[in-house]
């Protein structure tokens, strides 16, 4: 079975603050991907990256960031200098051999000015 | 590229009665859909995954004489909520698989029921 845990239910930071969201996963499978989304109040899911368990190596884009940590399951999304339009709800996700996507409960963040 | 919708994205209708709601690959050829059920402030749950042609794979807990899922053709899956209760009120959102990054899923807007 497949797992992903978002601890944190909700973050709020101000403007201007980096913030790192947590994500951990479970799964049997040796080849998997690991995905992050956000989720804006439309509602509409925003396709933000995807990590395929071979491929340790750590990604920035812009002023996102995430850093992929096999030996402890971990996939975790950095936002450096946070804006008002960074508030959404993130969700990481996992998918196995069998291309089904199991979500994390989602964090969502609140970024204040 | 790779765009999906959803029709429509919001609908209200009364108890009993049944709704339904379209999910299209505009520029692909999808596969595989998926829809996914999510509760206000909750995480989205899948409930079935169709492969067009056949019939779908619902997962555990999810009615399929409910949620009655047709997938006739590359580009066209719908969803029928029956005999709809306030209960099925919820965010229902697909995916599509296809198209030129084959494990890729695209996900449509999503469709706001509400049963009153």
């Amino acid at each position: 079975a497949q797992k992903v845990t978002q601890a944190q239910t909700e973050i709020s930071v101000v403007e201007k603050e980096d913030v790192t969201l947590d994500c951990v996963y479970e799964t049997r499978d040796t080849t998997y991907y690991l995905f992050w989304y956000k989720q804006p109040p439309s509602g509409e899911l925003v396709f933000l990256i995807r990590r395929n368990s071979f491929d340790e190596q750590n990604e920035i884009s812009g002023r996102y960031s995430w850093n992929f940590q096999k030996s402890t399951s971990s996939f975790n999304f950095t936002i450096t200098a946070s804006q008002v339009v960074d508030s959404a709800v993130y969700f990481c996700a996992l998918s196995g051999t069998a291309s089904k996507l199991t979500f994390g409960t989602g964090t969502r963040l609140q970024v204040t000015l | 590229g790779a765009v999906v919708s959803q029709h429509p994205s919001r609908v209200i209708c009364k108890s009993g009665t049944s709704v339904k709601i379209e999910c299209r690959s505009l520029d692909f050829q999808a596969t595989t859909m998926f829809w996914y059920r999510q509760f206000p402030k909750k995480s989205l749950m899948l409930m079935a995954t169709s492969n067009e042609g056949s019939k779908a794979t619902y997962e555990q807990g999810v009615e399929k004489d409910k949620f009655l899922i047709n997938h006739a053709s590359l580009t066209l899956s719908t969803l029928t909520v029956t005999s709809a209760h306030p209960e099925d009120s919820s965010f229902y959102i697909c995916s599509a698989q296809g198209g030129k990054a084959p494990y890729e899923q695209y996900f449509g807007p999503g469709t706001r029921l509400t049963v009153t």
